[in-house]
C-alpha cells in the first residue's frame, strides 16, 4: 500500500497560471479531501468528495476547482494563482462517516507551492 | 460553528521533562477527537483519538483524556525525548460537510538534549 500520494511536492507559480495538484490513494476510500496549511492557522478544508462523482465545499473553496472521477483519484485544479494561495497543500482520505462510524483520515506528504 | 483552541506554541522543554500541551473544543454533540503530529517536512500522522466522552487515547507514551465537562482534549507525556519534536495539531472530526476535520492552530515542540 502507497497510501495517499502527492505530487508535485513542490512548485512556484507565476500570479495567473494554473495547475493541478495530483492526489490518490490505493485504500479504497470513499473520502477524500483537501486542506491548505497556512503559519499560525492549523489546516483549513478547501473541497471534499464523499464518493466518485460527489464533491462539495470546504471552508476556503474560493480559486480552487476539484474533480472525482475515480475512487482513487482527488485533483485539486487551481484556476489563476495568486499570491494569497501560496501554502502547504495536503490531500487526505478515509473510510466515509456515515452512520456515525469514526474513521482516521491518512494524510498525504503535502504540496509546498509559492506563487510569486 | 465547531472550532478547536490549543495553546499557542513554540514550547521549548529539556529531555525527560513532562509535556501538556493544552486543546479545548466548541461543538455540536460529541464529536471524536484527535491529536495529529507533524515532523518536519512530512505530512500529518494520527498519535491517537477518542471518540466518546471519559475514552483515553494513547500511544508511543503520549496520552489524551476526551473530557465533556471540560470540553477538552490535552495532551500529555511523561518523559519527552529530542525525537518527539515536531509540531502537534489537536482536532475534532465535525459532523458536517462528510465528517471534516477541524484543526487548532498547532503547537511546535522542541526537545532539547
Amino acid at each position: 500500500n502507497a497510501g495517499v500520494t502527492q505530487t508535485p511536492k513542490f512548485q512556484v507559480l507565476k500570479t495567473g497560471q494554473s495547475m493541478t495538484l495530483q492526489c490518490a490513494q490505493d485504500m479504497n476510500h470513499e473520502y477524500m479531501s483537501w486542506y491548505r496549511q497556512d503559519p499560525g492557522m492549523g489546516l483549513r478544508l478547501i473541497h471534499y468528495s464523499v464518493g466518485a462523482g460527489i464533491t462539495d465545499q470546504g471552508e476556503v473553496p474560493n480559486g480552487y476547482n476539484v474533480s472525482r472521477s475515480t475512487t482513487e483519484d482527488f485533483p485539486l485544479r487551481l484556476l489563476s494563482a495568486a499570491p494569497s494561495q501560496t501554502s502547504v497543500y495536503f490531500c487526505a482520505s478515509s473510510y466515509s462517516t456515515s452512520g456515525g462510524a469514526t474513521y482516521e483520515q491518512y494524510f498525504g506528504p503535502g504540496t509546498r507551492l509559492t506563487v510569486t | 460553528g465547531d472550532s478547536v483552541t490549543q495553546m499557542e506554541g513554540p514550547v521549548t522543554l529539556s529531555e525527560e521533562a513532562f509535556l501538556t500541551i493544552n486543546c479545548t473544543y466548541t461543538a455540536t454533540g460529541y464529536p471524536s477527537l484527535f491529536w495529529y503530529v507533524q515532523y518536519p517536512g512530512e505530512g500529518l500522522q494520527l498519535l491517537l483519538k477518542a471518540t466518546k466522552a471519559d475514552d483515553k487515547g494513547s500511544n508511543k507514551g503520549f496520552e489524551a483524556t476526551y473530557r465533556k465537562e471540560t470540553t477538552s482534549f490535552h495532551l500529555e507525556k511523561g518523559s519527552v525525548q529530542v525525537s518527539d519534536s515536531a509540531v502537534y495539531f489537536c482536532a475534532l472530526r465535525s459532523l458536517n460537510q462528510g465528517g471534516k476535520l477541524i484543526f487548532g492552530q498547532g503547537t511546535e515542540l522542541s526537545v532539547k538534549p
